[in-house]
Parts: structure tokens; sequence; C-alpha cells
């Protein structure tokens, strides 16, 4: 199993729906979690980190689910500028640090 | 599928040495590399774009004359992080894109710098 799985996409979503896509992750000592945006052939930019409680940051809702193993982002009430990929980041912070990437799912929005 | 590697994977240094990371993509050609930087529980910060045969272009607030990048090849680029501190002991990550490849961009495994 990856450590980390998306979905590659891409979904094609009508302006103004909402779409949801998850990751998973293999290990279950992963301590942080983010999702990252990144636009065609630039770098990811942090969109949202992930917290157990969950987080909402406008139209966008970040969950995780520790016992399942996966981190989940919603975005409501989509817009055209939405449309990028997202990388869903799993960080291990401590003996053995490690970082791993998701290899995003592609998200087009479409007017 | 593209694979993108890092050496060291992790590094121990004393303050006032230099350390050199290396980035290679390992089975395609990357015009574009980029380095990133990440302290623990933080997001990835992007430092520099790495582009082969010519000066890197560096993110604002970023010391060009500290973190030296060197694209030398279509598959190497390299940050000497020179006269390493404590404080920039971090996590140093590589990213490419294959060239007339698509928008796909291949992270390295990351280096874990220590500066005691």
């Amino acid at each position: 199993r990856k450590e980390v799985e998306q979905d590659p996409g891409p979904f094609n979503v009508p302006e103004g729906a909402t779409v949801a896509f998850n990751c998973t992750y293999s290990n279950s000592a992963s301590q942080s979690f983010f999702w990252y945006r990144q636009d065609c052939r630039k770098e990811p930019k942090l969109l949202m980190s992930v917290y157990s409680s969950g987080n909402e940051d406008g139209r966008f809702t970040a969950q995780l689910n520790r016992a399942s193993q996966y981190i989940s982002l919603l975005i409501r009430d989509s817009k055209l500028s939405d449309s990028a990929t997202y990388l869903c980041v799993v960080n291990m912070w401590g003996r053995d640090d490690k970082i791993i990437f998701g290899k995003g799912t592609r998200l087009h929005i479409l007017p | 599928g593209a694979v993108v590697s890092q050496h060291p994977s992790w590094v121990i240094c004393k303050s006032g040495t230099s350390v050199k990371i290396e980035c290679r993509s390992l089975d395609f050609q990357a015009t574009t590399m980029f380095w990133y930087r990440q302290f623990p529980k933080q997001s990835l910060m992007l430092m520099a774009t790495s582009n082969e045969g010519s000066k890197a272009t560096y993110e604002q607030g970023v010391e060009k004359d500290k973190f030296l990048i060197n694209h030398a090849s279509l598959t190497l680029s390299t940050l000497t992080v020179t006269s390493a501190h404590p404080e920039d002991s971090s996590f140093y990550i590589c990213s490419a894109y294959r060239d007339r490849g698509g928008d796909t961009q291949y992270f390295g495994p990351g280096t874990r710098l220590t500066v005691l």
C-alpha cells in the first residue's frame, strides 16, 4: 500500500457545485496533515492544515479521520479559480522525520 | 514513475560548517527544480527555483549568499547551506518537473539538516 494515496482525477465539476476528495495514509504514526493547492507547473501553496477536530476556512473544509487513516477536503460553491491540483501532504516528526506527498488530485471547474 | 532522489537523507554538522545537498532526477531531465524548507509542523516554504545553466531565482527573504544553488546539469541541482547555524536546522526538500512531461511535480524524499 502506498504511503499516501489520492485519486488523481480529474474531477470535472460544474461551477457552484460542491466537491470533495480524500487522501489516505498508511502510517498510523503520521502526525501532521496538510492540503496544498498547486497551479500548473508552479510551486504548491498551503491551502490549509488539517486538525483532528476538523477545520473550515471559507468555502473549504478539511477533516481528519485517524481511525480510518484519511483526510478529506470539501470545497463548497466551487469557483472557476478553484481549478488546480490539490496535494495531500503527511508529516511524521521524531526519530525518523518524513514528509510524504500525495500525487495530487486534479480539479477542473467547468463554467 | 519518475523519481527524484536527495542525498544525504540526513546530516548533522557543527555550526559554521557548510553542507551540500544534492537533488537528482533519476529517469528524466528537469530544466527546473525547486528547493523548499520545512520546519517541524509548519508548511513548506519555497526557497528558490533552480534553473539549469542559469542563476537560481530566490524567494523574498532567502539569502542567496547563504543558500547557494547550482543546477549544473539537467538531472542535478545542489543546495549548499554555507556557514550553517542552528536556526538553519530544517527539512530541505527538492522537486522537479519533467521537461515536456506535463505538470506533475515530483518531490524528493527530503534531507534533514541538524546544525549543532
